[in-house]
């Protein structure tokens, strides 16, 4: 199947930063890349949709300045997260949809970014 | 979007049969069911998608009623690797994916 690799897999960070998250498709163009954030036993939540070409749809309560999204090719979507605190530190996780036309709803994750803000 | 029900958590033994149900009553016309698996740290893991009657693969084996209100996974003979977190999402093809709360799988040797 398709594969969407993400990385990296964990990066440690001072308060302040900013640390940026790469979600690439490697065998497929993604239009559409999906990020989630994951709390400790939570379930993913979506935070926002990057499309190729065009600015990032983001859902409610995501601040879009400190989360910064680029989608600038078909095979790469990019997560910023901008002065980093804390409270930000959780696991990230890219997603594209499938590929094989309607019937085919299978979605490929990255294998996810955990931040750890300190 | 079509929201899902799940049991939050079960227990299995080495070997044994587990059967997820999932609820979602809200399923549209357009919309298929899909289990992903997640291990932790790590991104979900496509398992079985269908959208009536019964599917099968290699790994699981997905049960939908007429109805298309509920819908179960069933892993045949389990091991301690499938110890896992189990979702049950129901969607279009392109659209995001909005998750549940899950089922933790936990089996016991």
């Amino acid at each position: 199947g398709a594969v969407v690799s993400q990385h990296p897999s964990w990066v440690i960070c001072k308060s302040g930063t900013s640390v940026k998250i790469e979600c690439r498709s490697l065998d497929f163009q993604a239009t559409t890349m999906f990020w989630y954030r994951q709390f400790p036993k939570q379930s993913l939540m979506l935070m926002a949709t990057s499309n190729e070409g065009s600015k990032a749809t983001y859902e409610q309560g995501v601040e879009k300045d400190k989360f910064l999204i680029n989608h600038a090719s078909l095979t790469l979507s990019t997560l910023t997260v901008t002065s980093a605190h804390p409270e930000d530190s959780s696991f990230y996780i890219c997603s594209a949809p499938g590929t094989g036309g309607y019937e085919n709803t299978e979605a490929f994750f990255g294998q996810g970014t955990r931040l750890t803000v300190v | 979007l079509a929201k899902t029900t799940q049991p939050i958590s079960m227990d299995s033994y080495e070997g044994q049969e587990v059967n997820i149900t999932c609820s979602h009553n809200n399923i549209a016309t357009n919309d298929y069911i899909t289990w992903y698996q997640q291990f932790p740290s790590q991104g979900p893991r496509f398992i079985i998608q269908g959208y009536k009657t019964k599917v099968t693969n290699e790994v699981a084996s997905l049960f939908i009623p007429a109805d298309r209100k509920s819908s179960t996974l069933s892993l045949p003979r389990v091991s301690l690797s499938d110890t896992a977190v189990y979702y049950c999402l129901v969607n279009n093809a392109g659209n995001m994916l909005t998750f549940g709360g899950g089922t933790r799988l936990m089996v016991k040797p």
